[in-house]
């Protein structure tokens, strides 16, 4: 089983709207942290966001902000007032503790998002 | 700019070539990353260094050999590739420990064999 699933392959938006990205988890971990980062078509990584399992409130950084809901196992990624440079492929990936001491992660599929002006 | 410095950023080699590429981080993370990355797919973990010490090796072809001189540099040496070898590379850094901290990724070298 896959255990990060991101359904959404393609999302568009209008420039300044706000759009979600989904992404559902399966772990048996207590102990896991969620991380979200954007590849813009250059090919870095850009870390955004992080949400562990123990968190009380929700992740926010900036424009981005996570709807967590530990109970359905999803951590979607809210992009507000979209902009042309945030069309990028954005991957979910997670962290589990018993993956050990190096920080290994799990990533989803991605999804490639398109501003549209 | 990132944290994590890729070299070279672009890489053209015919099979029976060696080469390398280097990855170089100033941050004092102690765990390294190699992953390999197909074009619109997730990256696929290569190797994983901790302490400088080779913890994970995801079955990787022996036609890739991963190298960690020390705690600010990882090397990646190819010999004896292949087409579906193509793809980018992408080195990542991150604390060992500190369950919140992320993995900061280069730029990556973009691969292609002939």
């Amino acid at each position: 089983a896959q255990k990060i699933t991101q359904t959404q392959p393609g999302m568009f938006v209008q420039e300044k709207e706000a759009v979600t990205l989904d992404c559902t988890y399966d772990t048996s971990d207590p102990s896991y942290g969620l991380f979200w980062y954007k590849q813009p078509s250059s090919g870095e990584m850009i870390f955004l966001i992080y949400q562990g399992s123990y968190d009380q409130q929700n992740a926010t950084e900036g424009r981005y902000s996570l709807n967590f809901q530990k109970a359905r196992k999803s951590a979607n990624l809210v992009i507000s007032a979209s902009q042309l440079g945030d069309s990028a492929m954005y991957f979910c990936a997670m962290r589990e503790a018993q993956s050990g001491s190096a920080r290994q992660l799990t990533f989803g599929s991605g999804t490639q998002l398109t501003v549209l002006p | 700019d990132t944290e994590v410095t890729q070299t070279p950023k672009h890489l053209v080699m015919g099979m029976t070539n060696k080469k390398s590429l280097k990855c170089e981080q100033h941050m004092g993370h102690r765990a390294m990353y190699w992953y390999k990355q197909k074009a619109k797919k997730p990256p696929e973990l290569m190797f994983v260094y901790s302490y400088e010490k080779l913890s994970i090796n995801e079955s990787v072809p022996s036609r890739f050999s991963p190298e960690c001189p020390n705690s600010s540099l990882l090397n990646l040496h190819l010999h004896a590739l292949q087409p579906e070898d193509s793809a980018l590379y992408l080195c990542a850094s991150s604390q060992v420990r500190g369950g919140n901290q992320p993995q900061h990724f280069g730029d990556g070298t973009r691969l292609s064999i002939l």
